[in-house]
């Protein structure tokens, strides 16, 4: 199938690095995508790694691309409250953008 | 600046009513696309378009229908709504479909009665 699967939901404590895990379907996806929703709000692009890199590092923002896997993760270090939000993966099919459930993450202080 | 507006943000309506729920952007973006967002579900694609004149399905089409006679405006058009319909519904453009960033509107909520 095309499903791209994220568990529902993680909670941390604020100060703790925040991992969300997603599994995907395409191997000939060219980019995968982390976007973030906060509540009440639409999607917005946080970060994207092309299919050719294992990772890619950005201020907080770790991604983790394993391509035998197909395992993408995303890792927030020191997470705020501010992070608090749905997180989806998304990858490209066919020229389409095919989404996971999304991980809602609730930081605790 | 940049953005995607959609409207209304919130409907609640009857089954069987027809309704439009519009969308525009300010960026020039070819690319549009409507998704509906459930609980548990994630986002799913209804109906998207790669430029003018030019729709295609999605991934859940049924009861939907898209128009693209302008570059900037795409509504989705509901010709007799029902209860399953009620949903969170987005808009969202990009220069390239899928390859690049998406940009996304508000959101609409909808409830059919």
């Amino acid at each position: 199938g095309e499903d791209v699967e994220q568990s529902l939901f993680l909670s941390v404590r604020e100060g703790d690095s925040s991992v969300i895990n997603c599994t995907y379907t395409d191997s000939s996806s060219t980019y995968l995508y982390w976007y973030k929703q906060e509540p009440g709000a639409g999607l917005q692009l946080l970060t994207y790694i092309f299919s050719n890199m294992d990772m890619k590092q950005d201020q907080r923002l770790t991604v983790l691309l394993n391509k035998k896997d197909k395992h993408l993760s995303l890792r927030i270090a020191d997470t705020q409250t501010g992070d608090s939000a749905i997180y989806f993966c998304a990858e490209t099919q066919g020229g389409k953008l095919i989404f996971g459930q999304g991980t809602e993450l609730s930081v605790k202080p | 600046e940049a953005q995607v507006t959609q409207n209304p943000r919130y409907l609640i309506t009857v089954t069987g009513k027809k309704l439009t729920v519009t969308c525009s952007q300010n960026m020039n973006h070819e690319y549009m696309s409507w998704y509906r967002q459930d609980p548990g579900l994630g986002l799913r694609q209804i109906y998207y378009s790669m430029n003018v004149e030019v729709t295609d399905k999605g991934d859940v089409p049924e009861g939907y229908k898209v128009s693209r006679k302008e570059k900037r405006n795409f509504p989705l058009i509901l010709e007799s709504p029902s209860p399953n319909q009620t949903s969170l519904y987005f808009c969202a453009s990009s220069l390239e479909g899928g390859l690049g960033e998406q940009y996304f509107g508000p959101g609409t909520r909808l409830t059919v009665t």
